[in-house]
């Protein structure tokens, strides 16, 4: 099946510096790719949807110079988190869809970000 | 705007236990209705969906079936086993073939022997 990973699976960094997150579809060419958050105890919420090769659109409330968000090839998205705080930690999601036929979503495993 | 509610969990039942996990909805229209699986470790694996009313999804033993009259998508499972131990989450799509998903809470159960 359609395999999609994360890079890192858990990663911590200081207050005020940024981190960047990846999203891989490995055996698939994904048109469009998915964020997520999802704090605990709560469902997942969409953050954006990034379209290769095009700008990505946000979610009412997300800001989108503080979640940069890059989809430069069919396998590969980044989610960047700018100037983090300690209200950013959360477990941030990705997931793929392959072409226009289906619209199923494939996820990846997620990253845990702490910040400090 | 669209929302899915589900039982809170955890849930914890012995092996071959009688599972049922509900989930209601409030969408505009016709929506699509999924069930997603996450294992621990893994990312969120589609379990079933149903795109209509009255539509049953099934796949390893689970099914679920929309109801429109009660806009619920209960999750069922006759005979739980260990490996069953996840988190399942409701979700739905609305109904002009948007790819956007709205997400319940999720439900972990854990299955004991």
């Amino acid at each position: 099946g359609a395999v999609v990973s994360q890079h890192p699976s858990r990663v911590i960094c200081k207050s005020g510096t940024s981190v960047k997150i990846e999203c891989r579809s490995l055996d698939f060419q994904a048109t469009t790719m998915f964020w997520y958050r999802q704090f605990p105890k709560q469902s997942l919420m969409l953050m954006a949807t990034s379209n290769e090769g095009s700008k990505a659109t946000y979610e009412q409330g997300v800001e989108k110079d503080k979640f940069l968000i890059n989809h430069a090839s069919l396998t590969l998205s980044t989610l960047t988190v700018t100037s983090a705080h300690p209200e950013d930690s959360s477990f941030y999601i990705c997931s793929a869809r392959a072409g226009t036929v289906s619209y199923e979503q494939y996820f990846g495993p997620g990253t845990r970000l702490t910040v400090t | 705007g669209n929302s899915v509610t589900q039982m809170e969990g955890p849930v914890t039942l012995s092996e071959e236990a009688f599972l049922t996990i509900n989930c209601t909805y409030t969408a505009t229209g016709y929506p699509s209705l999924f069930w997603y699986v996450q294992y621990p470790g893994e990312g969120l694996q589609l379990l079933l969906k149903a795109t209509k009313a009255d539509d049953k999804g099934s796949n390893k033993g689970f099914e679920a079936t929309y109801r429109k009259e009660t806009t619920s998508f209960h999750l069922e499972k006759g005979s739980v086993q260990v490996s069953d131990s996840a988190v399942y989450f409701c979700a739905l799509s609305d109904s002009f073939g948007n790819e956007k998903l709205t997400f319940g809470t999720g439900t972990r159960l854990t299955i004991i022997p």
